[in-house]
């Protein structure tokens, strides 16, 4: 079974600063996706960025990076330069590519921007 | 274009009532998810559903959770006899391919069910 783990309730970042918000992975499969969602107060979650387990670079899309280091089952995403409507909740998930499976979803971690 | 819609936004059922939530996927989108997210929790998933098909309904918690998609667009997710633990903000998200690791998933608003 798939499993993902987020150790920060919460985290705080001052305005035009970097946060790297954590996630580990725990899965058996040998293929698999990962993904970070990011959830405002409205409730609507906003998908950031993906990475494949066969994927040789770091995904990057924009201010959002994906720090993976597969040997230790890691995911974290990194947010640089802070905006205040960064703060949110962010979701680390992950699914496998068999098919039409669901994503497992960890407990997210609230991130609060501070100007 | 228009994303994923869900209604209503909030629903307060007092205990034992059924409730209905409906989900209006992206046009076109084959697969279409359903979770449920408890207060301060990650989504669980409840049930997915390829078209019109019903493939997995693997995270329904009990009997009383049904869903259907008929034509293979709209969803509805029933709730019957509702207890309060049923209490969470449920979320739909559709994606346009049926499988595959990059895939991504589409999430409406959510529906947030308070039973009294």
């Amino acid at each position: 079974a798939q499993k993902i783990t987020q150790t920060q309730p919460g985290m705080f970042v001052q305005e035009k600063e970097a946060v790297t918000l954590d996630c580990t992975y725990d899965t058996s499969d040998p293929s698999y996706g990962l993904f970070w969602y990011k959830q405002p107060s409205s409730g609507e979650m906003i998908f950031l960025i993906y990475q494949g387990s066969y994927d040789q670079q770091n995904a990057t899309e924009g201010r959002y990076s994906l720090n993976f280091q597969k040997a230790r089952k890691s995911a974290n995403l990194v947010i640089s330069a802070s905006q205040l409507g960064d703060s949110a909740m962010y979701f680390c998930a992950m699914r496998d590519p068999s098919g039409n499976t669901p994503l497992v979803f960890g407990k997210g971690t609230r991130l609060s921007v501070i100007a | 274009g228009a994303g994923v819609s869900q209604s209503p936004r909030y629903k307060v059922a007092k205990r034992g009532q059924d409730v209905a939530l409906r989900c209006d996927p992206i046009s076109g989108h084959v697969s279409l998810f359903w979770y449920q997210q408890a207060l301060g929790q990650g989504p669980e998933f409840l049930t997915y559903f390829q078209n019109e098909a019903q493939l997995d309904k693997s995270g329904l918690p009990s009997d009383r959770f049904f869903a259907e998609r008929p034509e293979g667009s709209v969803s509805t997710l029933k709730i019957q006899r509702t207890q309060q633990e049923d209490s969470a903000v449920y979320l739909c998200a559709s994606s346009p391919q049926p499988s595959g690791a990059y895939n991504e998933q589409f999430f409406g608003p959510g529906t947030r069910l308070t039973v009294l």
